[in-house]
């Protein structure tokens, strides 16, 4: 119920091409973020969204939040070397002592060729 | 990155032996976590600080115990590890206030043998 589901689990590309990962929840979210984790290091929060149908950009990354509040995407243009990392999603949920907790997805690992 | 440090950064020790993970922040931010990561497992909650000495616990609290003294220090204890407690254990905080944005610590990675 609380879990968010991402794939692919890896993805490979050519330095150039484009890469998308998505995460999938089966309830209704009330927002999502992503965060980035280079090889070795620890995850840096890159953005939340919050509406229905929301998207954001950030130079060559662009993040979306599905119409019914169930998926989200990171789309990836023209990956650079520096790209490569792992991206997670994450849900967050309110605790019982009215503050956020987080559910992260099991992330994609993405390896770009130079 | 916020001001989160994470001692030891690498610690192998033996089946059965009581570890203690410390985590320091310079934020004086109110929310601090503990999670685990494992392969194809992403960040998994162990417990949580809401003030302090005010903890809960997450997903995956057996078998470990936290204590938070001061706002700064959040300590996860392994009292008595064992070789499924081998991962790499991450601290954040943040998460209190939009857009509830969490800072991680650099890790620690253990090793139970």
């Amino acid at each position: 119920g609380q879990q968010v589901m991402q794939i692919p689990q890896y993805q490979h590309v050519q330095e150039g091409e484009d890469f998308t990962t998505y995460c999938n929840s089966s309830t209704t979210l009330s927002n999502i973020q992503w965060y980035k984790q280079r090889p070795g290091g620890h995850p840096v929060f890159l953005i939340q969204l919050v509406k229905s149908g929301e998207v954001k950009k950030q130079k060559r990354l662009t993040f979306q939040f599905g119409e019914a509040k169930k998926n989200s995407s990171l789309h990836i243009t023209a990956t650079q070397t520096t790209d490569v990392g792992t991206y997670f999603c994450a849900r967050s949920y309110r605790s019982k002592y009215n503050f956020n907790k987080f559910y992260f997805g099991s992330g994609t690992k993405l390896n770009v060729k130079p | 990155d916020a001001g989160i440090t994470q001692s030891p950064r690498h610690k192998v020790t033996e089946t059965g032996t009581p570890v203690t993970l410390r985590c320091h922040q310079t934020e004086n931010h109110r929310y601090m976590y503990w999670y685990r990561q494992d392969p194809g497992h992403g960040l998994r909650l162990i417990h949580y600080s809401y003030g302090v000495k005010d903890t809960d616990k997450g997903e995956v609290s057996d078998g470990y115990s936290v204590s938070r003294s001061k706002t700064e220090d959040f300590l996860l204890t392994l009292e008595s590890a064992t070789s499924s407690q081998t991962s790499v254990y991450f601290c954040a905080t943040g998460g209190g206030t939009p857009p509830y944005e969490q800072y991680f610590g650099p890790g620690t990675r253990l090793t139970v043998t």
